[in-house]
């Protein structure tokens, strides 16, 4: 099945500057990655999401970039402020299963005022 | 409209004791997962229903049970449970993907 690894497993950074959290995939049938935000004692977010036919994805802040080649994606976070912290999870998504998603293990982002 | 509901959201058992988690969405969407995370490991699929009427193994299932009550509703049973099931249980619904997640039941076994 899909394997997901996910880097790093913590992070700190200071209000202002820029995260990336990076994570590789093993399965290159997998066609979706998504990235969810979950905050302290509340069930995970969606806040970004590409698809296979796509490089790059970005949303404000946030940004998502997707090599197929090299099986690996990365959620990249300009401008950091602390109501950033929080777990980040990357997952992915298997053609032939659906919608099922196979996820890292999460990285445990601290913006630090 | 509330998104993924989960009840309850704390629950303490014995070993050997049964319960039923509950989950229910009102968006209409076909597919819906149960998983549970614990440190460092992230979310594992337990159990998971494409749309209603069936349901499927997920990486995780052993001590479990689904069902799919309905298009809105998908129960997660443990029949006798033991401490290592003491986790955190999110249900989760999508339409083809992206998937939401409900605020999860936090579950100890002792």
């Amino acid at each position: 099945g899909e394997n997901v690894e996910q880097h790093p497993s913590t992070l700190s950074v200071q209000e202002g500057d820029s995260a990336v959290i990076k994570c590789t995939y093993s399965d290159s049938a997998s066609n979706y990655f998504p990235w969810y935000k979950q905050e302290l004692g509340k069930g995970p977010q969606l806040i970004i999401d590409i698809r296979s036919n796509v490089g790059e994805k970005k949303d404000q802040r946030i940004a998502v970039t997707l090599n197929k080649t090299a099986k690996h994606f990365s959620l990249h976070i300009t401008e950091t402020q602390p109501e950033d912290s929080a777990v980040y999870f990357c997952a992915a998504s298997l053609k032939t299963s659906g919608s099922r998603l196979t996820f890292g293990e999460g990285t445990q982002l601290t913006v630090n005022p | 409209n509330a998104g993924v509901t989960q009840t309850p959201k704390f629950q303490v058992l014995k070993t050997g004791q049964s319960m039923t988690l509950q989950c229910a969405q009102d968006m209409n969407h076909n597919s819906m997962y149960w998983y549970r995370q614990d440190p460092g490991m992230g979310l594992r699929l337990i159990y998971y229903s494409a749309s209603e009427g069936t349901t499927d193994k997920g990486e995780v299932p052993n001590g479990y049970n689904v069902s799919r009550l309905n298009k809105r509703e998908f129960s997660l049973r443990l029949e006798s449970a033991a401490p290592s099931q003491t986790s955190v249980y999110f249900c989760a619904s999508s339409r083809e993907v992206g998937q939401f997640f409900g605020p999860g039941t936090r579950l100890t076994v002792l």
